[in-house]
């Protein structure tokens, strides 16, 4: 089982700013499977990007990821208002034989 | 437009059983696996079971094997969680969500969640 670290645990910015999120995983991820996720207080996660740096359907382009092997990033360009939650990557196969796992996110804040 | 309802979460005492449900609406719902993930007060995402379009494969995490069995039903386009013998470390959020297709097991979309707290 792949183990995925997050880091940081926290971060406190400001809207406009940019930020770079890592997620380092125990053994390499292969084909790039690592998918990542926004979850805002209250509400369910959503899906921001898999295959490591493919944008999901309608998410704005301030967002990028990229990454290969064990280390990943997720990018914000400029950060606004409503980007202020908490991230999640996960890595991901075809259908599973085992369980699947999630790191422990990160979140952003309002500085 | 996806949607997916959850249904049935609610206060039960250790031991107890429970049953979820899943209601999906606006894609083919036999062209997709679908999942459940929960989430406890304040932590993170743990993947919970996975079930393939038609239900002929089932996968679960290791510490609901044998207490917890999913299903669906594709006449309804429902997805059913029973579970069985809850423990204090069952409470959490539990959330449906839509594979991004058959077998790769990222989720494009999901529901709103259904509490399940087990207290006595």
């Amino acid at each position: 089982e792949i183990v995925l670290t997050q880091s940081p645990g926290n971060v406190s910015l400001s809207p406009g700013e940019r930020v770079t999120l890592s997620c380092r995983a125990s053994q390499n991820v292969a084909r790039n499977y690592l998918a990542w996720y926004q979850q805002k207080s209250g509400q369910a996660p959503r899906l921001l990007m898999y295959g490591a740096s493919i944008r999901a359907t309608g998410i704005p382009d301030r967002f990028s990821g990229s990454g290969s092997g064990t280390d990943f990033t997720l990018t914000i360009s400029r950060l606004e208002p409503e980007d202020f939650a908490v991230y999640y990557c996960q890595h991901y196969v075809h259908m599973p034989p085992s369980p699947l796992t999630f790191g422990g996110g990160t979140k952003v804040e309002i500085k | 437009e996806v949607h997916l309802l959850e249904s049935g979460g609610d206060l039960v005492q250790p031991g107890g059983s429970l049953r979820l449900s899943c209601t999906a609406s606006g894609f083919t719902f036999t062209d997709y696996a679908m999942t459940w993930v929960r989430q406890a007060p304040g932590q993170g995402l743990e993947w919970v079971s996975a079930i393939s379009p038609y239900g002929n494969y089932i996968y679960y995490t290791p510490s609901v094997e044998g207490r917890f069995t999913f299903s669906r039903d594709n006449s309804r386009n429902t997805l059913y969680l029973q579970m069985h013998s809850l423990r204090a470390a069952d409470t959490a959020v539990y959330f449906c969500a839509k594979n991004f297709g058959e077998g790769l097991a990222f989720y494009d979309s999901w529901g709103q969640g259904t509490l399940v707290t087990v207290s006595a």
